[in-house]
């Protein structure tokens, strides 16, 4: 599987925008890439996921470079429940599994 | 209620028991997975099933045995437990796999001691 790379930790005020990089430089052309979070202790949940094309929903957008070497998530409005680790995680088209890294932990000031 | 569900949640054991952890959805999802989650590690799949009757290793098999009997319900058992085995277990089910989308639906975790 491919490796994503992600900061440790971010911070970000409250109402303000969030963007989270990802770095993915060995990703092949099958490759999705998919992003889940996960909230105090509970278990991760989807966010988001695209393959070319930026992509967006209720939650967040997912913005791609042209090269796929990259992407970054973008939380429009932090809200203090958006404190959470953020997962960027690379995924074959039809595949199942997921391989969890790190993460990046996102806090959220008031 | 509809959902995937773990139970118990919250369980302390002693070295050298047996313990079943149980996991089920009501989605009908083909797919199902068990995971550990440790500090310093993250997310690290330990078995997952594409169908009743079918499992198959995930990164971290050793000391566990999974079961499939109905689709529903994927219970982890840890035949002899070490305490290296102490963690949260998340539980998680997603589609048959013929979609980029395939989400992956975790259940809320088992925290598991292991004295």
């Amino acid at each position: 599987d491919a490796k994503t790379t992600q900061p440790n930790s971010m911070e970000s005020n409250e109402e303000e925008p969030v963007h989270l990089p990802c770095n993915h430089s060995t990703i092949s052309g099958t490759d999705y890439i998919h992003w889940y979070r996960q909230l105090p202790s509970q278990g991760p949940e989807y966010v988001i996921h695209g393959l070319t094309s930026n992509v967006n929903n209720r939650m967040a957008s997912l913005a791609i470079a042209e090269d796929r070497k990259s992407s970054t998530l973008i939380l429009h409005r932090a809200t203090l429940r958006d404190a959470a680790v953020y997962y960027c995680i690379l995924r074959r088209e039809y595949g199942n599994k997921l391989v969890f890294g790190a993460g990046t932990i996102l806090r959220v000031k008031s | 209620d509809a959902g995937i569900t773990q139970s118990p949640r919250y369980k302390i054991t002693e070295t050298g028991r047996q313990v079943t952890l149980m996991c089920h959805q009501t989605w009908s999802h083909s797919y199902m997975f068990w995971y550990r989650q440790d500090l310093g590690h993250g997310l690290r799949l330990i078995y997952y099933s594409a169908a009743a009757d079918i499992t198959d290793k995930g990164e971290v098999p050793d000391g566990y045995v999974v079961s499939r009997s109905k689709t529903e319900n994927f219970p982890l058992t840890l035949e002899s437990a070490t305490r290296s085995q102490t963690s949260v277990y998340f539980c998680a089910s997603s589609r048959l796999a013929f979609s980029s989308y395939n989400e992956q639906f975790f259940g809320p975790g088992t925290r598991l001691t292991v004295l």
